[in-house]
């Protein structure tokens, strides 16, 4: 049974830095072909992907956000971490992770989803 | 990057109707890596269908998809209360993940 959940604050002030967790469990981030993306929903807004690790530390980020973006993993703590840069109040948003599994033969979805964790900026 | 361009924006249909959603591409979309989500209030999305045609685990056979290149389609045969929500498409390429703006299904 895969579960993820999403922790870190529900609060951060404009130009900070933010930091998720995303916790999971019932696959490995070692096995090949997986990997762990987030997304984000600005209320009443669509979903907007932001990056992803692969097993083999590969990373990938949204072309719009990659200068603020940085994914990486601890295989032996089961978790993904997340960090934005340079938080503004366009960036308040629920921030899910998401198991992304093999991309072949039919692949690139998200199949497992935390609950997610709603950030809000403002000073 | 590829903008998926998703219609109608709301569609207002009475259970046991068929509802037809639309995902459109700004370029060509492996079929194998296009997914439907559903997505109810307060809820993380649910993967509906992946590689534009298969359904995902448990969902129901009244969920289809189809389609290939730049136009697929998410058919719901008869609706049901419980399938009103937003839909959106997603795909997979070269530079990585992008959603669909979402299809509103409401009750008429």
């Amino acid at each position: 049974q895969i579960t993820l959940k999403e922790s870190g604050p529900t609060l951060v002030k404009p130009t900070q830095t933010l930091t998720l967790t995303c916790t999971f469990s019932g696959f490995s981030l070692s096995t090949s072909g997986v990997g762990v993306g987030w997304i984000r929903q600005p209320p009443g807004k669509a979903l907007e992907w932001l990056a992803l690790i692969y097993w083999d530390d590969d990373k990938r980020y949204s072309p719009s956000l990659k200068s603020r973006l940085t994914i990486t993993k601890d295989t032996s703590k089961n978790q993904v971490v997340l960090t934005m840069t340079n938080m503004d109040p366009v960036d308040t948003a629920t921030y899910y992770c998401a198991h992304r599994g093999p991309l072949l033969p039919l692949g690139g979805y998200f199949d497992y989803w935390g609950q997610g964790t709603l950030v809000t900026v403002s000073s | 990057e590829i903008v998926l361009t998703q219609s109608p924006g709301t569609l207002s249909l009475s259970p046991g109707e068929r509802a037809t959603l639309s995902c459109r591409a700004s370029q060509s979309v492996s079929s194998s890596y296009l997914a439907w989500y559903q997505q109810k209030p307060g809820q993380a999305p649910r993967l509906l269908i992946y590689g534009a045609s298969s359904r995902a685990t448990g969902i129901p056979d009244r969920f289809s998809g189809s389609g290939s290149g730049t136009d697929f389609t998410l058919t719901i045969s008869r609706l049901e209360p419980e399938d009103f929500a937003v839909y959106y498409c997603q795909q997979y390429g070269s530079s990585g993940y992008t959603f669909g703006q979402g299809t509103k299904l409401e009750i008429k």
